[in-house]
């Protein structure tokens, strides 16, 4: 089955305690995002990856880090979380210029 | 830079009702368009797509027409059900520059019995 699977679901961290969301896809994908939701923003781009060893900054990259070592990997690094990044956070992968294929989110608490 | 603009919700209906959400785009190339739908307590799903212009894309009973002339891409279903409740996204990718994906704020819809 074609997915997108993400880990954590849920996770509720403090301030400055490094943690690392972790994204998987199995459709050979080459492209891959990173999203947050908040309330009344809709969707804003984090970073993204054309391909492996390839990423760049979306829309709000600030206190964020990505790789993307493997093609099938794109883990999203917060090195000092801050309550600031508490949201809904998305993975998603799909080829390029095609619809996109999201995981089930990552809901981030962080006090 | 392009965007997506999309109609506040939440929108609240009747069940059989018909629903309408507008979606306004500019971009300066030759964007797909896309609606997604998220149900509560998951991931964005593809609704449907159009590529170019005057395209319709439809799935389960929605629908959309890529309009350049208006740059639309409003949402459109003739009876809507209770299992419809959910926020829908109107989006856009744009070719001549593929790792570019832009998302609308999201439009909340909620059909009661």
């Amino acid at each position: 089955e074609a997915q997108v699977t993400q880990n954590p679901r849920y996770l509720i961290t403090v301030t400055g305690k490094k943690l690392t969301v972790t994204c998987s896809q199995n459709m050979n994908h080459e492209y891959m995002s990173w999203y947050r939701q908040d309330p009344g923003l809709g969707l804003r781009q984090i970073y993204y990856s054309m391909n492996v060893e390839v990423t760049d900054k979306g829309d709000v990259p600030e206190g964020y880090k990505v790789s993307r070592k493997e093609k099938r990997n794109f883990p999203l690094i917060l090195e000092s979380p801050s309550p600031n990044q508490t949201s809904l956070y998305f993975c998603a992968s799909s080829a390029p210029g095609q619809p996109q294929h999201f995981g089930d989110g990552t809901r981030l608490s962080i006090l | 830079g392009d965007s997506v603009t999309q109609m506040e919700g939440p929108v609240t209906l009747s069940e059989e009702a018909c629903l309408t959400i507008n979606c306004t785009y500019t971009a300066t190339g030759y964007p797909s368009l896309f609606w997604y739908v998220q149900y509560p307590g998951e991931g964005l799903q593809l609704l449907l797509k159009a590529t170019k212009a005057d395209d319709k894309g439809s799935n389960k009973g929605f629908e959309a027409t890529y309009r350049k002339e208006t740059t639309s891409f409003h949402l459109e279903k003739g009876s809507v059900q209770v299992s419809d409740s959910a926020v829908y996204f109107c989006a856009l990718s744009d070719l001549t520059d593929i790792s570019k994906y832009i998302f609308g704020t999201g439009t909340r819809l909620k059909v009661l019995a």
